[in-house]
C-alpha cells in the first residue's frame, strides 16, 4: 500500500511571497488532515477534510492560509503572503473514514518550509 | 481546552536501560490516545493506540503504554531499549467516536547511547 505523498519536500521563500503544498492521501482514505509542526513542538492541526468538505478549520489562519480538496482526493495548502513565523514542517495525514471508531492517521513525509 | 503534555523533552539512556515517557492529557468526553514515533529522517509512525478495553496496550517494537483514567495519563514504556530506538516520541489525543484531528504533545527527544 502506497503511503501519503507530499511535494515539494523542501521550499525556501522570502517573506510576503506565496507558496503551495500538495498532498495525495492513501487511496480510499476519505479524511485528510493538514498539520503545522514548528521546530521543537508537536504537530498542530490546521484543517481537516471529509471527502471534499471542510470538517474543522478552526486553527487555520484564514487571512493568509487556504486549503482545498477538489474531487475529494488530492489537496493543496496555500500560504499567501508568507511570514517568518510560517517556517515549519507542513504534514499531511489521511485516515480511512471519519466515523470509524478505530481510525488511524497515516502521515506523509512533510514539506519543510523556510521563510527568509 | 484540549491539551497534551509530555514531561520530558530530552531523555538520554544507555542501551538495555528501561524506558518510561510520561504523557498527561486534558480532554472533555471520551478520548482516544496514541503514541507516534519519528525516527531520524523518517515520517511519523504509529507506535500504539488506545480506544477502549484493556488499559495496557502493546504496540510495535516491544513498546507498551498504560491508560490510567484517574491520573489522565498514558505513559509509554519499554523494558530494554536499543540504540535503534533513538527518535522523537509524540503523545497525541483525539476525541472518541470520530476521526477528528489529533492534539499532540511537544515531543520527547530520546537518545540511546551504545
Amino acid at each position: 500500500e502506497a503511503g501519503v505523498a507530499q511535494s515539494p519536500r523542501y521550499k525556501i521563500i522570502e517573506k510576503r511571497q506565496s507558496v503551495a503544498f500538495w498532498c495525495n492521501p492513501i487511496s480510499g482514505h476519505a479524511t485528510l488532515y493538514w498539520y503545522q509542526q514548528i521546530l521543537g513542538q508537536g504537530p498542530k492541526l490546521l484543517i481537516q477534510f471529509q471527502n471534499n468538505g471542510v470538517v474543522d478549520d478552526s486553527q487555520l489562519p484564514k487571512d493568509r492560509f487556504s486549503a482545498e480538496r477538489l474531487k475529494g482526493v488530492d489537496s493543496t495548502l496555500k500560504i499567501q503572503p508568507a511570514k517568518l513565523e510560517d517556517s515549519a514542517v507542513y504534514l499531511c495525514a489521511s485516515s480511512l473514514r471519519r466515523d470509524s471508531r478505530f481510525y488511524e492517521q497515516y502521515f506523509g513525509p512533510g514539506t519543510r518550509l523556510t521563510v527568509t | 481546552a484540549q491539551s497534551v503534555s509530555q514531561h520530558n523533552h530530552h531523555v538520554i539512556l544507555s542501551e538495555a536501560a528501561s524506558l518510561e515517557l510520561g504523557c498527561n492529557y486534558s480532554y472533555g468526553g471520551t478520548v482516544n490516545l496514541f503514541w507516534y514515533v519519528q525516527y531520524p529522517g523518517q515520517h511519523l509512525q504509529l507506535l500504539l493506540k488506545y480506544f477502549s478495553g484493556d488499559p495496557l496496550v502493546k504496540g510495535i517494537k516491544g513498546f507498551e503504554a498504560e491508560f490510567i483514567k484517574s491520573k489522565f495519563s498514558f505513559n509509554l514504556r519499554k523494558p530494554s531499549v536499543q540504540w535503534s530506538d533513538t527518535a522523537e516520541y509524540f503523545c497525541a489525543a483525539g476525541s472518541g467516536g470520530g476521526a477528528d484531528g489529533l492534539t499532540f504533545g511537544k515531543g520527547t527527544h530520546l537518545i540511546i547511547q551504545p
